[in-house]
């Protein structure tokens, strides 16, 4: 069974940073995109960014660019977010996910997702 | 930015009965195709439907999907108890380089 853990979440001041860790098993990890999708409280699911399997496509929300980076290391099957001037607004559970790609439609979509961590940014 | 809106926002429904839900996008995307997701308070999402119709791994054949363009629809055909929860649509475009969700749709089982 595919198992995506999400760590490195916690308490952080406004202007801080932070970064969130996603462990891959039973997965080959090396093959999939991989993406932060994250979940304010009580809100919907907005995604964050992307990365292709090789690390050469990458792509930010509009509402992270410039202060979030997300990386990954084949060698050791983990994802990473770096999150720099963190905001209040940032204050979510973040999900690492998973994403395929439907040939027949074009579509990338999600299909494993880790249980989140939550970030939470206060003073 | 595509914005994807989903319709109704809650919908209560007694088991056996018939769910539909609808999604539809302020324009065009390249892939033209949603995705469906479940989600219950406390978990993460699970994927139930890609490319619009195609069902996940493991999801009921009482789940499926429809539509193309801008509009896209959910159907429930008949539910059960544990059904309950948040259904979001989405998207992908290859030329913004975004994934977009919808609002979601909240289903209650009366």
């Amino acid at each position: 069974e595919v198992q995506l853990v999400e760590s490195g979440g916690g308490v952080v001041q406004p202007g801080g940073s932070l970064r969130l860790s996603c462990g891959a098993s039973e997965f080959t990890f090396s093959s999939y995109s991989m993406n932060w999708v994250r979940q304010a409280p009580g809100e919907g699911l907005e995604w964050v960014s992307y990365i292709s399997s090789t690390s050469t496509t990458i792509y930010y929300a509009d509402s992270v660019k410039g202060r979030f980076t997300i990386s990954r290391d084949n060698a050791k099957n983990s994802l990473y977010l770096q999150m720099n001037s963190l905001r209040p607004e940032d204050t979510a559970v973040y999900y690492c996910a998973s994403s395929d790609y439907d040939f027949r439609s074009g579509l990338y979509y999600f299909d494993f997702w880790g249980k989140g961590t939550l970030v939470t940014v206060s003073s | 930015e595509i914005v994807l809106t989903q319709s109704p926002g809650t919908l209560s429904l007694s088991p056996g009965e018939r769910a539909t839900l609808s999604c539809r996008a302020s324009q065009s995307s390249s892939s033209s195709s949603s995705a469906w997701y479940q989600q219950k308070p406390g978990q993460a999402p699970r994927l139930l439907i890609y490319g619009a119709s195609s069902r996940a791994t493991g999801v009921p054949d009482r789940f499926s999907g429809s539509g193309s363009g801008t509009d896209f629809t959910l159907t429930i055909s008949r539910l059960e108890p544990e059904d309950f929860g948040v259904y979001y649509c989405q998207q992908y475009s290859s030329s913004l380089g975004e994934f977009t969700f919808g609002p979601g749709t909240k289903v209650d089982i009366k």
